[in-house]
């Protein structure tokens, strides 16, 4: 049974770039749910997908977006990127069962932006 | 909304002793998890514990819903026990999951 897969795992880019990063969820799962973990930090919700829709959202600003597929996997996509956008990038799946199910975290992909 | 606070901040331990992690949360929740990090980085799941007592080899955790808190409990720790722990909660009618800051555990043999 395959886990949550990220890709890439690493990611250096410059500011003002854009960048896409890609999420599989667990086998069974249907929904996607995406954070950015700051070094020294706890993660951080930045929003969920559910039948490719933007179901519920973080305090992010709008050059995080996403997109989630008929195959239930998902890109987190950030334009014009800002030094403080380096984070550990965390996919995270679940069964949509309105709330409260367990989440599913994927091995992450780290963002450097220089 | 909802606050997730963990204590302690840091833990050291000699290999063999036994801990105590707490998490507080300020408003109900229908989701309450506890992860392992490990230095790499991966969100390992140790417990879904929304509410009551479950336990997994040397690790348990209890949650009091009507009290805010969870505890996890490390026995006979090994170094591999090392890392930083994660409490993380859901308010009701979300599935975004608060994480408390952590408590970062060594653990020397």
């Amino acid at each position: 049974d395959a886990g949550v897969t990220q890709s890439p795992t690493h990611l250096i880019k410059t500011r003002g770039q854009q960048v896409t990063l890609r999420c599989s969820p667990k086998s069974g799962h249907d929904t996607v749910s995406w954070y950015q973990q700051a070094l020294g930090q706890g993660p951080q919700f930045i929003f969920q997908y559910y039948e490719e829709e933007e179901r519920q959202r973080g305090n992010f600003p709008d050059r995080f977006s996403g997109h989630q597929y008929p195959n239930y996997s998902s890109e987190l996509n950030v334009n014009a990127l800002l030094l403080g956008d380096s984070a550990l990038y965390l996919c995270a799946s679940s069964s949509f069962r309105g709330a409260g199910d367990t989440q599913y975290f994927g091995p992450g992909t780290r963002l450097t932006v220089l | 909304g909802i606050q997730v606070e963990q204590s302690p901040p840091d833990l050291i331990l000699q290999e063999g002793a036994n801990s105590t992690l707490r998490c507080n949360f300020s408003d109900s929740v229908n989701n309450l998890q506890w992860f392992h990090q490990n230095p790499w980085g991966q969100l390992i799941n140790l417990f879904y514990i929304p509410s009551g007592t479950k336990q997994n080899g040397r690790l348990s955790a209890t949650t009091v819903a009507t009290e805010r808190y969870s505890l996890l409990y490390i026995s006979s720790s090994q170094t591999t026990d090392s890392g930083v722990y994660f409490c993380a909660a859901s308010p009701y009618n979300t599935d975004k999951l608060i994480f408390g800051t952590g408590t970062r555990l060594q653990v020397f043999p």
